[in-house]
């Protein structure tokens, strides 16, 4: 059974740009998570998807959005990035969300410059 | 106030011996906690669930939860070197997100 792929695996990107970071879940999982993590903050929770559906949201401004499609399959969106912005993205697949075992990928790492 | 708190270490201990780490958690309504294990530069990879009160034993691992406490603990039996890796301890309720401890480092000595 194949795990949780993110792509791409590293990124580097210039202040002001966007970017796009891909993750497909396990089969037959319907939820995925979106984490950021920094040495300083650990894991921090960005938001979930569970059926297309935006069922939690972290704490994070308006530029970092998500989206869910009909495979699972899930993207997230940072706009106009700022050097705060590096770190390790990673996404954890689960059945059902927050009660249920969750899996995470190899994770995106993004570097701002 | 942070959600779940762990000791950051590190917990250093000898090859063969007892790791133990431990974890609280401030919200009541969690229902759902997770060991993770992840070594430098790589993901969180689960190493265990517990739902309900007491112990769940898995090979060299057993995590312990106490409701009324609200606390979590793993311990790691027979150390191995390659065990040292940081454990992150995570609490799952009604609100579908996990939310994570910061994480203790563990150093097994050979």
């Amino acid at each position: 059974k194949a795990g949780v792929t993110q792509t791409p695996r590293y990124l580097i990107k210039t202040r002001g740009q966007q970017v796009t970071l891909s993750c497909s879940p396990i089969s037959g999982h319907r939820s995925v998570s979106w984490y950021q993590q920094t040495p300083g903050q650990g894991l921090q929770f960005l938001f979930e998807y569970f059926s297309e559906t935006q069922r939690n949201k972290g704490n994070f401004p308006g530029r970092f959005s998500g989206r869910q499609f009909s495979n699972s399959r899930s993207e997230m969106n940072v706009s106009t990035l700022e050097l705060g912005d590096s770190a390790l993205y990673l996404c954890a697949s689960s059945l059902q969300g927050g009660n249920t075992e969750a899996f995470f990928g190899q994770g995106t790492r993004l570097t701002v410059v | 106030q942070k959600e779940v708190e762990q000791n950051s270490g590190p917990l250093s201990v000898p090859e063969g011996a007892i790791a133990s780490l431990n974890c609280t958690y401030s919200d009541r309504g969690s229902q759902s906690f997770f060991w993770y294990r992840q070594y430098s530069g790589k993901s969180p990879e689960l190493i265990m669930s517990i739902y309900s009160n007491g112990d769940k034993e898995d090979g060299r691992f057993t995590a312990q939860l106490n409701k009324a406490s609200q606390y979590v603990s793993l311990l790691i039996r027979d150390s191995q070197p390659s065990d040292s890796a940081t454990y992150l301890c995570a609490a799952g309720g009604a609100t579908n997100k996990l939310i994570f401890g910061t994480g203790t480092l563990l150093a097994v000595q050979p």
